[in-house]
C-alpha cells in the first residue's frame, strides 16, 4: 500500500512550457485534491475531485487544468507556465464522509525560470 | 469564506520542555473540525491531532493535546516533553463538517518549530 504518489519530486520549466503532474493513490479513495504551498504560506486549493469524471476549482484555480478518468488517478496540467506557478505542490486523497482525514503525497517542486 | 491564523511564525522550545503553538479561525458555521498538521524538512504533510468542534472534550495523541476554546475560535497545541524529531513547521487547518464544502483543508500560514538540544 504506497498511498498517495507524485512525480516528479522537483521539475524546472521555462516560461511558457507545460507539463503534467501526476498523482496517485491505491487507497480507493473517492476525494482527491490539489494544493499549491508558497514559501511561508500554507496550502492553498487548486482544484478537487469528488469521483472519476467530477472535478472542481478550488481557491486558485488559474493557468492548471485537471481530469479525473479513474478513482486513482487525478493529473494536475500546468499550460503556460509562468513564474508565478513556482511552488511546491501536493496531492491528497481522503475517503468520502465527513469523519475522514486527507492523506497527502510528497509533493513536486517546481521552479519556473 | 473561513480563514485560519496563526500569529507566530517562529517558535523555540528546549529540548524535554513543553512548547504551545497558537491558532485561531473564522468561521459562522457550527459543525466543523480543526487539524493541526506537521510539516518536517522532508515535505510531508503528517496528520498530528484533529479535533471535532462538537466535542467539548480536548483531544489528545501521546504528547500532543490541544486547547479548544470554541467560543474564543482558538485551537492551540501543546507538544509535552518535547524531542528533536518534533522540529518541524506546523500548519493549522479547518475543514467544514459540510459535505457541501466537499470536505476541502484551509490552512494557516504555518510555525516553524525549532527544539534545542
Amino acid at each position: 500500500n504506497a498511498g498517495v504518489t507524485q512525480t516528479p519530486k522537483f521539475r524546472i520549466l521555462k516560461i511558457g512550457q507545460s507539463m503534467t503532474l501526476q498523482c496517485t493513490q491505491d487507497m480507493n479513495h473517492n476525494y482527491m485534491y490539489w494544493y499549491r504551498q508558497d514559501p511561508g504560506m500554507g496550502l492553498k486549493l487548486i482544484y478537487y475531485s469528488v469521483g472519476a469524471g467530477i472535478t472542481d476549482k478550488g481557491e486558485v484555480p488559474n493557468g492548471y487544468n485537471v481530469s479525473r478518468s479513474t478513482t486513482e488517478d487525478f493529473p494536475l496540467r500546468l499550460e503556460l507556465a509562468a513564474p508565478s506557478q513556482t511552488s511546491v505542490y501536493f496531492c491528497a486523497s481522503s475517503r468520502t464522509g465527513r469523519y475522514n482525514e486527507q492523506f497527502f503525497g510528497p509533493g513536486t517542486r517546481l521552479t519556473v525560470l | 469564506a473561513q480563514t485560519v491564523t496563526q500569529s507566530q511564525p517562529e517558535m523555540s522550545v528546549q529540548e524535554a520542555e513543553t512548547v504551545t503553538l497558537s491558532c485561531t479561525y473564522d468561521t459562522s458555521e457550527s459543525d466543523y473540525y480543526l487539524f493541526w498538521y506537521k510539516q518536517p524538512p522532508s515535505r510531508q504533510m503528517i496528520l498530528v491531532i484533529r479535533q471535532e468542534a462538537y466535542k467539548q472534550q480536548n483531544a489528545t495523541e501521546n504528547r500532543f493535546s490541544v486547547n479548544f476554546q470554541k467560543a474564543a475560535k482558538s485551537f492551540s497545541l501543546k507538544i509535552s516533553d518535547s524531542q528533536l524529531g518534533d522540529a518541524a513547521m506546523y500548519f493549522c487547518a479547518y475543514r467544514s463538517g459540510s459535505g457541501g464544502s466537499n470536505y476541502k483543508l484551509t490552512f494557516g500560514k504555518g510555525t516553524l518549530l525549532t527544539v534545542n538540544p
